[in-house]
């Protein structure tokens, strides 16, 4: 059981290349999130999902799309990546019952020149 | 919008001493409120789960305690070691029941 495991662990962009983060998780959770963690700025939402197929925005969605297609798996995508999202990235899942803790994965670090 | 708060930003402690670790919140509709720990380049561990029924939960050395009327809750650690230092974050569901609203953490350094 890996719990949460996400892909790459550190990537380098240039400004308006694009790329997918890859989350997956092997729990059968209902429910995903993709997280960006900034110095001063804590943990923010940015997009979630509720089940496969589903995507809902979070609170800063801009810049960003999401995908659902396996319930396992939650992708991120950056069409045209700027230095603004340089960032840690952090994927979630939930059992989908708000009684109970979500489990995070290890991060990505993006660094976008 | 909920907001949530922890103070302080950073607590530096020497080796055996009990502490508090603070934490408020805007709106006191929450569904619940969890404490994680963050290790340097980590991911986020739970720590302690505490539903909006509840006062309180304890695990080993810790204890957080959920004030919903007052929007507050605390993180008690007894007897801190050097292996406790690290970045505490609380978290509370949304209103929507559907993602956690953060604070921006506390960074704590126990001092051997």
């Amino acid at each position: 059981n890996a719990g949460v495991t996400q892909t790459p662990k550190f990537r380098v962009l240039k400004t308006g290349q694009s790329m997918t983060l890859l989350c997956a998780q092997d729990m059968n959770h209902e429910y995903m999130y993709w997280y960006r963690q900034d110095p001063g700025m804590g943990l923010r939402l940015i997009h979630y999902s509720v089940g496969e197929g589903t995507t809902a925005k979070g609170e800063v969605p801009d810049g960003y799309n999401v995908s659902r297609l396996k319930k396992q798996n939650f992708l991120l995508g950056l069409e045209s990546a700027a230095p603004s999202q340089t960032s840690v990235y952090f994927c979630a899942s939930l059992r989908g019952l708000a009684r109970e803790t979500q489990y995070f994965g290890p991060g990505t670090r993006l660094l976008v020149l | 919008k909920q907001e949530v708060t922890q103070i302080p930003a950073a607590l530096s402690v020497p080796e055996g001493e009990n502490l508090v670790l603070n934490c408020s919140f805007t709106d006191s509709a929450i569904y619940n409120l969890q404490w994680f720990r963050q290790d340097p380049g980590k991911g986020l561990t739970s720590l302690l789960l505490i539903q909006s029924s509840q006062r309180e939960q304890t695990s080993g050395r810790l204890n957080a305690s959920l004030d919903k009327s007052s929007g507050r809750s605390t993180l008690y650690i007894a007897a801190s070691q050097p292996g406790d230092s690290a970045t505490y974050l609380c978290a509370v569901v949304n209103q929507a029941g559907t993602a956690l609203i953060f604070g921006k953490g506390t960074t704590l350094s126990v001092s051997s």
